[in-house]
């Protein structure tokens, strides 16, 4: 979507692997989100973003660490990535305005071998 | 905690049909309520947000309205066609502007030509 990018797109790794997803925005919107989506669960929040430096944990954070060091990227790591983090994860920002709603980014695909 | 239902999880219609899709949600202290598109291996696309302080929204072939009282949201789609196929999502921002939102698993909806 436009002003939303994700990388990569798709990627494989062993467990036990440390691995970076990376959202990027050119909108400078001051909220950032990564969700993961799974097939009976629907939606969940990992991780948020209210500003650079200002992180908060969401409902599945476990295995999870984020970093904001720039208003344009929200990076997530998975530490030591088990087979149970094999999902879709998504981006979304969101301005502090009150008309606007969430944007979400493409996706990362990511299966954990 | 909010918890939001979306009955039923899939549908299917003839094409040229008018059809209601449904969000419910447990607690009618919400900020506003978006409602989103998700086509199969990508992202999800806004369609219609709607404020506390509004009853509904429309765009195009879609209109969204908002009952706090009941705690229920409807997407009603006009004449559908092929290419309406997808699945709907609805989100429930609770509280204030910077509250969570929590996501809906969503009703895939299938217009046959």
């Amino acid at each position: 979507d436009a002003g939303i990018t994700q990388s990569p797109r798709h990627k494989v790794t062993e467990t036990g692997t440390p691995v970076t997803l990376r959202c990027h925005q050119t909108e400078n919107h001051r909220y950032m989100y990564w969700y993961r989506q799974d097939p009976g669960h629907g939606l969940r929040l990992i991780h948020y973003s209210y500003g650079v430096k200002d992180t908060d944990k969401g409902e599945v954070s476990d295995g999870y660490s984020v970093s904001r060091s720039k208003t344009e990227d929200f990076l997530l790591t998975l530490e030591s990535a088990t087979s149970s983090q094999t999902s879709v994860y998504f981006c979304a920002i969101r301005s502090e305005h009150h008309n606007y709603g969430y944007t979400f980014g493409s996706g990362t695909r990511l299966t954990v071998v | 905690k909010q918890e939001v239902t979306q009955i039923p999880a899939a549908l299917s219609v003839p094409e040229g049909e008018n059809l209601v899709l449904n969000c419910s949600f447990t607690d009618s202290a919400i900020y506003n309520l978006q409602w989103f598109r998700q086509d199969p291996g990508k992202g999800l696309t806004s369609l219609l947000l709607i404020q506390s302080s509004q009853r509904e929204q429309t765009s195009g072939r879609l209109n969204a309205s908002l009952d706090k009282s009941s705690g229920r949201s409807t997407l009603y789609i006009a004449a559908s066609q092929p290419g309406d196929s997808a699945t709907y999502l609805c989100a429930v921002r609770s509280g204030t502007n910077a509250g969570k939102s929590t996501f809906g698993d969503g009703t895939t909806l299938t217009v046959k030509p």
